[in-house]
């Protein structure tokens, strides 16, 4: 069974761009859930799709949104990047079948802002 | 989730059992422990979780005290491979209205040295 896979794996953006990240959930697994991981800050929940439904939201400003389709594949998008945006931006997913909910995680998209 | 408590780093030579606590004294009725870990650069890997009593997996063993209030993962003969920050989370383990978040600490470096 092929894991969860995330593109690109690397990424290098100016300020005030903007970036979009995808994720594709290992099959079967209707929640993507996303997460930044800096140096400062550690591994931070940015939101959680499930249905194509938003369900969580963590506490980042509004320039990060995300979306999830019908295939459960998600996407995130960063706009007017900033210099402290770079991180490494880690999807994971799961089943939700309400008996068991381990996360799988992806190997990250590390983005840099220059 | 309840939080958690870990030592920033230990050090285990290869061969021996790694031993790393987890402190969590407010957590729920409940709420399931679980523990991932982090190799460098990569996403975070699921190694086991448990409620109440111990748990024993192809990757390590979970002690939680009787009272909940603690928990100790093993890693009965830790490898070079091993070398990873391991993260102890509290959690409910269905999602609720809340969603799928996960809530990663500073967790422990462990380092496992020839």
């Amino acid at each position: 069974k092929a894991g969860v896979t995330q593109t690109p794996r690397y990424l290098i953006k100016t300020r005030g761009q903007q970036v979009t990240l995808s994720c594709s959930p290992i099959s079967g697994h209707r929640s993507v859930s996303w997460y930044q991981q800096t140096p400062g800050q550690g591994l931070q929940f940015l939101f959680e799709y499930f249905s194509e439904t938003q369900r969580n939201k963590g506490n980042f400003p509004g320039r990060f949104s995300g979306r999830q389709f019908s295939n459960s594949r998600s996407e995130m998008n960063v706009s007017t990047l900033e210099l402290g945006d770079s991180a490494l931006y880690l999807c994971a997913s799961s089943l939700v079948d309400g008996a068991y909910n381990e996360q799988f995680f992806g190997p990250g998209t590390r983005l840099t802002v220059l | 989730d309840a939080k958690t408590t870990q030592p920033p780093s230990m050090d285990c030579a290869e061969g021996r059992a790694a031993n790393l606590p987890c402190n969590h004294s407010t957590i729920s009725g409940n709420e399931y422990v679980y523990w991932y870990r982090q190799i460098h650069s990569q996403g975070p890997q699921y190694i086991i979780h448990g409620l109440k009593n111990n748990e024993t997996n192809e990757m390590a063993s979970l002690i939680i005290t009787e009272d909940r209030k603690s928990s100790t993962l093993i890693l009965p003969h830790a490898t070079l491979r091993d070398t990873a920050v391991y993260y102890c989370i509290v959690r409910l383990k269905i999602p609720n209205n809340a969603g799928n978040m996960l809530t990663f600490g500073g967790g422990t470096r462990l380092m496992v040295k020839p």
